[in-house]
């Protein structure tokens, strides 16, 4: 059964970074058949897609987070991740990983990033 | 961006009546190479991360129950539940993931009367 699993920092400072990472179990990120993704949900913007990326490394952002995102994964430990720069009280949210490059049919349980000082 | 419309944004229906949610997308969301509409729907409880019911508009996921049917084509999709049952209260999203950014709707939140 596939799995997914976010970790990271519940609380951030504004302008600070926030990583996130997805460790996956039951299936390999490195076989290639699928592609890994970020979203985000929150109150004022509902679910925002924030990207994706391929075990080659070759990825997929939102534009409007482009400048400040970088989705990156380690084939090795099975895990992909997120790092968000200059965050601010915008980008508090729940974020969750899931399975896929168009739909999404496996995905994390999600885990609540707070942008706060 | 491409703009997803949900309506209504609340439904309340009784149980085993039929529930009819809708979705609009602000350009066509069909592929005309392939003819599929690049559309899914999603199931939302509290608490819990979404869960994909239907892709290509009209496929139901694995597992998923059979009144559950997804319709449309271009810009005008529905979501059909058949027979309304008590474990289906959910907020249910619709995506589009024609271009990117995808781009999901604001969700239609499913009561029971």
């Amino acid at each position: 059964q596939v799995q997914l699993q976010e970790s990271g920092p519940g609380l951030v400072k504004p302008s600070e970074t926030m990583s996130l990472t997805c460790t996956v179990s039951g299936d390999s990120i490195r076989r290639g058949d699928h592609y890994w993704g970020w979203i985000r949900q929150s109150p004022g913007k509902g679910l925002e897609w924030i990207g994706y990326v391929y075990w080659t490394g070759s990825t997929s952002y939102n534009p409007s987070l482009k400048s400040r995102l970088t989705i990156s994964v380690a084939t090795s430990k099975n895990q992909f991740s997120l790092n968000l720069r200059s965050v601010t009280v915008a980008d508090t949210a729940v974020y969750y990983c899931a399975r896929g490059s168009l739909y999404f049919d496996y995905w994390g349980q999600g885990t609540l990033v707070t942008v706060s000082a | 961006d491409i703009v997803m419309t949900q309506s209504p944004d609340s439904l309340t229906v009784s149980l085993g009546e039929r529930a009819t949610l809708n979705c609009k997308s602000s350009q066509s969301l069909l592929y005309n190479s392939n003819n599929k509409n690049y559309l899914g729907w999603y199931q939302q409880k509290p608490g819990q991360p979404p869960k994909l019911l239907i892709y290509w508009a009209s496929t139901r996921e694995s597992g998923v129950p059979d009144r559950f049917s997804g319709s449309g084509s271009g810009t005008d999709f529905t979501l059909t539940i058949s027979s309304l049952q008590a474990e289906d209260v959910a907020v249910y999203y619709c995506q589009q993931y024609y271009d990117t950014p995808h781009t999901f709707g604001r969700g239609t939140k499913l009561e029971i009367k």
